[in-house]
């Protein structure tokens, strides 16, 4: 089956560590997205790539960062840097004008 | 400005009662708009596409009105089971790029 698969479903963070949340696809589409969603909250748009070696920071990549060496992967790293990552991170692409998404990270502070 | 702007709701109806949304985007050369719906903690799942001639979807309704930069949804006879968050989409399209900016969802909740 084609699809987006993230993981790991759950993870935790120590205060100063970088963890790394993996997005990998297998539908061919050359667009992928990280967005972040807070409780209560729309999605935020983190950082995306339309192609590989290249990505475009979105609204809110600060303390965050990707890379996309692959077309089937686009791992996003979250650093030490942000501040206040306790959220849940969804992946897309986009195929024929239509979004798909992981099942997403929920991503908390320990 | 927000690129793509939502009121937030909640929205309280009784059930069978129809209930509208409206959501406006900044960016003229915005391409294509859609509606998602997301219930709590899942990934959004495509509701319908939104189309200049508007299109209809059983008890859904969307609207796009390009001269005002807004689009609707309505929703008929409303049912529990839509009781979630809807999202506003728009891909904005920047030279060969692709932006895809949600609204922060209108939240909905359908009671007996």
């Amino acid at each position: 089956d084609g699809g987006i698969t993230q993981s790991p479903k759950y993870l935790f963070r120590k205060e100063g560590q970088n963890v790394t949340l993996s997005c990998e696809q297998n539908l061919n589409h050359d667009a992928m997205y990280w967005y972040r969603q807070d409780p209560g909250q729309g999605l935020r748009l983190i950082y995306y790539s339309q192609i590989v070696n290249d990505f475009q920071k979105g609204d809110i990549a600060e303390g965050y960062s990707v890379s996309r060496e692959k077309k089937e992967s686009f791992p996003l790293t979250v650093t030490s840097a942000q501040k206040n990552p306790t959220a849940f991170y969804l992946c897309a692409t986009i195929g024929d004008e239509k979004l798909f998404f992981g099942s997403g990270t929920q991503l908390s502070v320990l | 400005r927000k690129e793509v702007e939502q009121d937030p709701g909640p929205f309280n109806v009784p059930e069978g009662a129809t209930v509208a949304f409206n959501c406006t985007y900044s960016n003229s050369a915005s391409q294509s708009f859609f509606w998602y719906r997301q219930d709590c903690r899942k990934e959004p799942k495509l509701l319908m596409s939104v189309y200049s001639s508007g299109n209809e979807d059983g008890r859904f309704t969307a609207q796009l009105n390009r001269a005002s930069q807004y689009i609707s949804l309505l929703i008929r006879d409303s049912k529990l089971s839509d009781s979630a968050t809807y999202l506003c989409v728009v891909n904005m399209r920047r030279s060969s790029a692709s932006k895809i900016i949600f609204g922060s969802g209108t939240r909905l909740s359908i009671r007996p």
